[in-house]
């Protein structure tokens, strides 16, 4: 069971430059999320997605852009690359959107903006 | 906004003893409460879920209670492993997820 998968696991970037963080689940889940994870600040909600075509913005979302045209992937695009986004980014999926069911996580994409 | 606190942000103890982690919050209208553990370089593992409706849930030797009257939740761990050490994670369900910072446990053999 591959569960929620995210690549890269680890990436480096120049600042200006753009990226896409892959995510992708298996488990026909309708409620998909981004978050990333900094020292001292936990986990913080950037974008999340609860069905196909539909997105909305989470805690964070400055700088990010994401698209939902499958229920299956949800990637995650740095437009212009900054030294405040170097952190470790966290996909995860659930049933539905109220949480009545646990979220799934993927094992994070590390990036670092140079 | 929800606030959501660990304390302590670490905790060693030895192996066997009994434990609680506390998570606090400051915004009690939640439709439930989850606790995680994170493994080093790892994604997130969920360990309990409690609705809520409900006042506690029970895995194993992990006991999760929620009192929303006072914000808090604790998860018990009863005789701890040296495979216990993690970080465990609260995160609440509100309008979105809020989570805590953690607490860094290691159970020293």
């Amino acid at each position: 069971n591959a569960g929620v998968t995210q690549t890269p696991k680890f990436q480096v970037l120049k600042t200006g430059q753009s990226m896409t963080l892959q995510c992708a689940q298996d488990m026909n889940h309708e409620y998909m999320s981004w978050y990333r994870q900094d020292p001292g600040m936990g986990l913080r909600l950037i974008h999340y997605s609860v069905g196909a075509g539909i997105t909305d913005q989470g805690e964070v979302p400055n700088g990010y852009n994401v698209s939902r045209s499958t229920t299956e992937d949800f990637p995650l695009r740095l437009l212009s690359a900054a030294p405040s986004q170097t952190s470790v980014y966290f996909c995860a999926s659930s049933h539905g959107g109220q949480g009545n069911q646990p979220q799934h996580f993927g094992d994070g994409t590390r990036l670092s903006i140079l | 906004k929800q606030e959501v606190t660990q304390i302590p942000a670490a905790l060693s103890v030895p192996e066997g003893e009994n434990l609680v982690l506390n998570c606090s919050f400051t915004d009690s209208a939640i439709y439930n409460l989850q606790w995680f553990r994170q493994d080093p370089g790892k994604g997130l593992t969920s360990l309990l879920l409690i609705q809520s409706s409900q006042r506690e849930q029970t895995s194993g030797r992990l006991n999760a209670s929620l009192d929303k009257s006072s914000g808090r939740s604790t998860l018990y761990i009863a005789a701890s492993q040296p495979g216990d050490s993690a970080t465990y994670l609260c995160a609440l369900k509100g309008n979105q997820f809020y989570f805590g910072t953690g607490t860094s446990l290691t159970v020293i053999p």
